[in-house]
């Protein structure tokens, strides 16, 4: 049974750091195909990719944000570790980690969906 | 990057009625690549269609996904009351991921 759970600071001051970590079971990112998303959704908005990895250490980014992200993972753990830099008031909101299992098409190439997702955790951006 | 337009933003029918939520991509996506996802208020989002038309686990028969290219659309058959809930299309192409901003559907 696939679980995702998502921890970090809540309150976070402007131009800080944000890290935050999805802890997982029920599936190894070691498996070939699988792979972890990170999305977040301001209060009261739309949902918003921000990062995927997958087993092999592919990594995907949202172009607008692509300069302030890092996504890394720690197979041994079950982790997948997000990282915003520069972090600003819009960043507050809700972010949800979740499963990503991997497709193949020709000719997108390899994509997914999220069909397992965390609670997701509240940051506030606020000085 | 590719904008999922959704249409209506508020849809509002009662019990047993028939739902038609629309999305529509700014270019051509694949449909392997478009799914549709139902978020409560205070909850995480579900996966509810992927490849367009595909029942995710658990995804009762009443709903169901269609679409290519620019047009999609998920239709609920008969509303049941746990299906009132925010439902949000998303695709992939050239690497990202974008969400359309969701259809609010309401009784």
């Amino acid at each position: 049974q696939i679980a995702l759970r998502e921890s970090g600071l809540t309150l976070v001051k402007p131009t800080q750091t944000l890290t935050l970590t999805c802890s997982f079971s029920g599936f190894s990112l070691r498996a070939s195909g699988m792979g972890v998303g990170w999305i977040r959704q301001p209060p009261g908005q739309a949902l918003e990719w921000l990062a995927l990895i997958y087993g092999n250490d592919d990594k995907r980014y949202s172009p607008s944000l692509k300069t302030r992200l890092t996504i890394t993972s720690d197979t041994s753990e079950n982790r997948v570790i997000l990282t915003m830099a520069n972090i600003d008031p819009a960043d507050t909101g809700t972010y949800f980690c979740a499963h990503a299992p991997r497709f193949y098409n020709f000719p997108i190439g390899y994509y997914s969906y999220f069909d397992h997702w965390g609670r997701g955790t509240p940051v506030t951006v606020s000085s | 990057e590719t904008v999922l337009t959704q249409f209506p933003g508020t849809l509002s029918l009662s019990l047993g009625e028939r739902a038609t939520l629309s999305c529509r991509a700014s270019q051509s996506v694949s449909s392997d690549t478009l799914a549709w996802y139902q978020q409560k208020p205070g909850q995480a989002p579900r996966l509810v269609i992927y490849s367009s038309s595909i029942r995710a686990t658990g995804i009762p028969d009443r709903f169901s996904g269609s679409g290519s290219e620019t047009d999609f659309t998920l239709t609920i058959s008969r509303l049941e009351p746990e299906d009132f809930a925010v439902y949000y299309c998303q695709q992939y192409r050239g690497s990202a991921y974008t969400f359309g901003q969701g259809t609010k559907l309401e009784i």
